[in-house]
């Protein structure tokens, strides 16, 4: 079975403080997916990036940066220099088929407010 | 190219009656989903379907049943709608390789009484 750990519930931080969102994954599957999904207040789901089991590249997105490990089942995300408009739900996800269900399992979310 | 689209975007139903949420991507994407988000709880999978005529269950499907129309439409039915179906309902359509992403509608809002 799968599994994705956001254990941040709620993060608080004043704009241009850098911050970073950790994810934790669970799998038995040598070939996986992860993901990265923002929620604004809006409440559409954008995606932000993908990333495969084969490549641990960091890498780096204008403000957003994403850090994958093997070794310690974790995805993170970190944003540099925070803005106000960067306050939203961010999810991260799963996808592995293990013969189980062709969807992705998802993370209970962090809350990431930014305070000017 | 309007993506994933969802009707309705909010919905208010009593105990016991029936509705149906649609979708429709124009992306010909061959693998559509329905996702129930709730407080706290991230998004679950109700169903899937891999391609036009085929669907299944994902890790919540009681209580629903789902239609693959052709490979634009997904639809999502509520038979006899309960209070713990109050949720955000979210469908997504998934691109092939080499990107292999889903990508979601704006969601429905649905509040059972």
């Amino acid at each position: 079975a799968q599994k994705v750990t956001q254990a941040q519930t709620e993060i608080s931080v004043v704009e241009k403080e850098d911050v970073t969102l950790d994810c934790v994954y669970e799998t038995r599957d040598t070939t996986y997916y992860l993901f990265w999904y923002k929620q604004p207040p809006s409440g559409e789901l954008v995606f932000l990036i993908r990333r495969n089991s084969f490549d641990e590249q960091n890498e780096i997105s204008g403000r957003y940066s994403w850090n994958f490990q093997k070794s310690t089942s974790s995805f993170n995300f970190t944003i540099t220099a925070s803005q106000v408009v960067d306050s939203a739900v961010y999810f991260c996800a799963l996808y592995a088929r293990g013969g189980g269900a062709d969807g992705l399992t998802f993370g209970k979310g962090t809350h990431l407010i930014i305070q000017p | 190219n309007a993506g994933v689209t969802q009707t309705p975007k909010f919905q208010v139903l009593k105990t016991g009656q029936s509705m149906t949420l649609q979708c429709a991507q124009d992306m010909n994407h061959n693998s559509m989903y329905w996702y129930r988000q709730d407080p706290g709880m991230g998004l679950r999978l109700i169903y899937y379907s891999a391609s036009e005529g085929t669907t299944d269950k994902g890790e919540v499907p009681n209580g629903y049943n789902v239609s693959r129309l052709n490979k634009r439409e997904f639809s999502l039915r509520l038979e006899s709608a309960a209070p713990s179906q109050t949720s955000v309902y979210f469908c997504a359509s998934r691109t092939g390789l080499p990107r292999d992403t889903q990508y979601f509608g704006p969601g429905t809002r649905l509040t059972v009484l």
